[in-house]
């Protein structure tokens, strides 16, 4: 099984709302990442995890907060995000951070976010 | 900031044409080059990561070249047909220190493939 799921396909919050997305895979791999992409934009890395810890954060701000609760799971926690955050939320994984950068990694199909 | 260049931004072909496109990234400190194939309402998919200059890759009627010294890479689609519409996108694969891991892409070409 080489997918890679992402819960929710879209979500509408409001300013105020708190919202979870959730990433899943069960290839065993130990790295994974977090991709915001807006419209017209290559994907930008937002978060990486590795061995269930948090090993890259690219500046993002803190309305958004990662999560690793076991070696399959990604959450990405949501709270009083900006118009502007609207985008679609990528999710990935690799075998290994290392790895991450040498082979390929694999996707899910996103969350697409609008915030209202 | 690393800079991942990729051109033409869009392109639209018929059936049975060959294209290219090329993707530029910086030669110093180059680890490893992706090109990925992303349909609507689809996942990215890979479909190369080259990591030596001078990599050739083939799949099926895509191919793909590298040129470390110079940065760039160049993606071919021989044949093209309508199911081959995607955007593709190259990445810049980090390595080293804190970057593993990390992918910086280009803003990707939008192949259509037109009957």
């Amino acid at each position: 099984d080489t997918e890679v799921t992402q819960t929710p396909k879209h979500l509408v919050m409001g300013m105020t709302n708190k919202k979870s997305l959730k990433c899943e895979q069960h290839m065993g791999h130990r790295a994974m990442y977090w991709y915001k992409q807006k419209a017209k934009k290559p994907p930008e890395l937002m978060f990486v995890y590795s061995y269930e810890k948090l090993s890259i954060n690219e500046s993002v701000p803190s309305r958004f907060s990662p999560e690793c609760p076991n070696s399959s799971l990604l959450n990405l926690h949501l709270h009083a995000l900006q118009p502007e955050d609207s985008a679609l939320y990528l999710c990935a994984s690799s075998q290994d951070r290392v790895a991450g950068a040498f082979y390929e990694q694999y996707f899910g199909p996103g969350t697409r976010l609008t915030v209202t | 900031i690393l800079n991942v260049e990729q051109s033409p931004q869009s392109l639209h072909v018929q059936e049975g044409d060959s294209t290219n496109f090329t993707c530029s990234f910086p030669s110093s400190n180059f680890y490893a080059l992706h090109w990925y194939r992303w349909e609507t309402a689809k996942s990215p998919e890979a479909l190369f990561v080259m990591t030596l200059n001078g990599d050739e890759k083939k799949k099926g009627r895509i191919s793909a070249t590298l040129n470390t010294k110079e940065g760039y890479s160049y993606l071919y689609i021989k044949g093209s047909q309508p199911e081959d519409s995607a955007t593709y996108l190259c990445a810049f694969g980090h390595g080293g220190g804190t970057s593993y891991g990390k992918l910086t892409f280009g803003q990707g070409t939008i192949l259509t493939v037109h009957p």
